[in-house]
């Protein structure tokens, strides 16, 4: 089964710096993964995704995230934080087999951007 | 493009009753649709996957008696809760799927209050 795992549920940054959300994925097939963000009492917006084709994924909002299967890794990354990315931020890995394309989310990161 | 509403946005009811929520692909046909619960602070649970004109299958551990789904066209989905009580309060959310394409995209959240 897929699982994806989110290191650190809070993560604080100053404006203009780096921003840094961790995702660990488990599957047992090359895995489609995912970034989106939500907004407060909203749905979530996709940020970006993997699937297969280049390791390095950009996004919209000035993000990317590098697939590493070594690491079993698809960390999100932002090289300035702006006020407006504070959110939540999920990863997100769809589930293999089937025809619908289920997705399992981690458990989420906030990210708050500090002026 | 890929848009995808739902309605009501926030709804408060007493215990006992029954809401519906509607979720629709305004711009693409959706082959899937999918409804999340999200509880504060949390992340999404899957509650189950519905094709059009097919019978929804629900996640483990969700009554299906309780959250009836309905997928009557390719463009709309309902979830009807019956009998309400105040641990169904929740944001619910719905995504969709057009056909040959991996990601979902999502509606913007139902607030469910049952007082």
């Amino acid at each position: 089964a897929q699982s994806v795992t989110q290191l650190g549920s809070h993560v604080s940054v100053s404006e203009g710096a780096l921003v840094l959300l961790r995702c660990n994925y488990s599957s047992s097939v090359p895995p489609y993964l995912f970034w989106y963000v939500q907004y407060p009492n909203q749905g979530l917006q996709l940020l970006l995704k993997y699937t297969s084709a280049a390791t390095l994924v950009k996004g919209i909002n000035g993000f990317e995230a590098e697939f590493k299967k070594s690491e079993t890794s698809f960390h999100l990354t932002k090289p300035s934080a702006h006020m407006s990315d504070a959110a939540e931020y999920f990863c997100a890995v769809r589930h293999s087999g089937g025809s619908n394309y289920k997705l399992t989310f981690g458990k989420g990161t906030l990210l708050t951007v500090n002026p | 493009g890929a848009v995808v509403s739902q309605h009501p946005s926030r709804v408060i009811c007493k215990s006992g009753t029954s809401v519906k929520i509607e979720c629709r692909s305004l711009d693409f046909q959706a082959t899937t649709m999918f409804w999340y619960r999200q509880f504060p602070k949390q992340s999404l649970m899957l509650m189950a996957t519905s094709n059009e004109g097919s019978k929804a299958t629900y996640e483990q551990g969700v009554e299906k008696d309780k959250f009836l789904i309905n997928h009557a066209s390719l463009t709309l989905s309902t979830l009807t809760v019956t009998s309400a009580h105040p641990e169904d309060s929740s944001f619910y959310i719905c995504s969709a799927r057009p056909n040959m394409v991996y990601e979902q995209y999502f509606g913007p959240g139902t607030r469910l209050t049952v007082t």
